[in-house]
């Protein structure tokens, strides 16, 4: 199993300020995923990363951005959050030869814009 | 449209009986269909995963099934547990390669009571 570690866990803020959710992982996968989840809906892909230095916008439009500077670390930047981005943050990870796509996910980082 | 439903939305059942949940899809080319178990506040967990070659996996007191034919999954829980209360997600993925997406369905949730 994939050791991946998101945080904060919860995160309450007010409008207009400026956030990074953190995402780490100690398995060396190359490839990094960031996907929302609202109450009862299905996973979205927000950013994708297959590797040190690569970074890919997913199929939900998101006013975030990512970096991937280091292989171990995906972290994901709101520059001014709005009630609208409240919603459950979920990083995932996935090794390099995995032709099966299984995706190691971590706990998530709810968020909540005031 | 690639797309992936599952029924029922939500579902209650007594501690110790079995249930099965459905899944159908519509994502072409098709390359592997899993289970992932999200246990509330956490990131998904994945339970069995499925080619199209295979037509039951299981995994403890979970199996899953899988008709290539006619794009449905489901899943059999057996002997429930209090644990087993959680939503359970099927997601395909379109190709076995560093190119495969994934699509998710939105989740049945399982409620396990004493």
């Amino acid at each position: 199993e994939a050791d991946i570690y998101q945080t904060p866990r919860y995160l309450v803020i007010g409008t207009g300020k400026k956030i990074t959710l953190e995402c780490s992982q100690t398995m060396g996968h190359d490839k990094m995923y960031w996907y929302q989840q609202d109450p009862g809906m299905e996973l979205h892909l927000i950013h994708y990363s297959y590797g040190v230095n690569s970074t890919e916008k997913g199929d939900l439009s998101s006013e975030s951005t990512v970096s991937r500077i280091r292989t171990e670390h995906f972290p994901l930047t709101l520059e001014s959050a709005r009630p609208s981005h409240t919603s459950q943050y979920l990083c995932a990870t996935e090794p390099r030869e995995n032709t099966k796509n299984i995706q190691y996910f971590g706990a998530g980082t709810r968020l909540s814009v005031l | 449209k690639n797309q992936v439903e599952q029924s029922p939305q939500s579902l209650i059942i007594l501690e110790g009986k079995n249930c099965t949940l459905q899944c159908n899809y519509t994502v072409s080319p098709f390359s592997n269909l899993r289970w992932y178990k999200q246990d509330t506040g956490r990131g998904p967990v994945s339970l069995t995963i499925m080619t199209f070659s295979e037509n039951t996996k299981s995994n403890g007191r979970y199996t899953a099934t899988l008709d290539a034919d006619t794009k449905q999954s489901s899943l059999h829980i057996t002997a429930s547990q209090l644990s087993d209360s959680a939503s359970y997600i099927c997601v395909v993925s379109d190709r076995g390669s560093t190119l495969g997406r994934l699509y998710f369905g939105r989740g049945t949730q399982l409620t396990v009571w004493p």
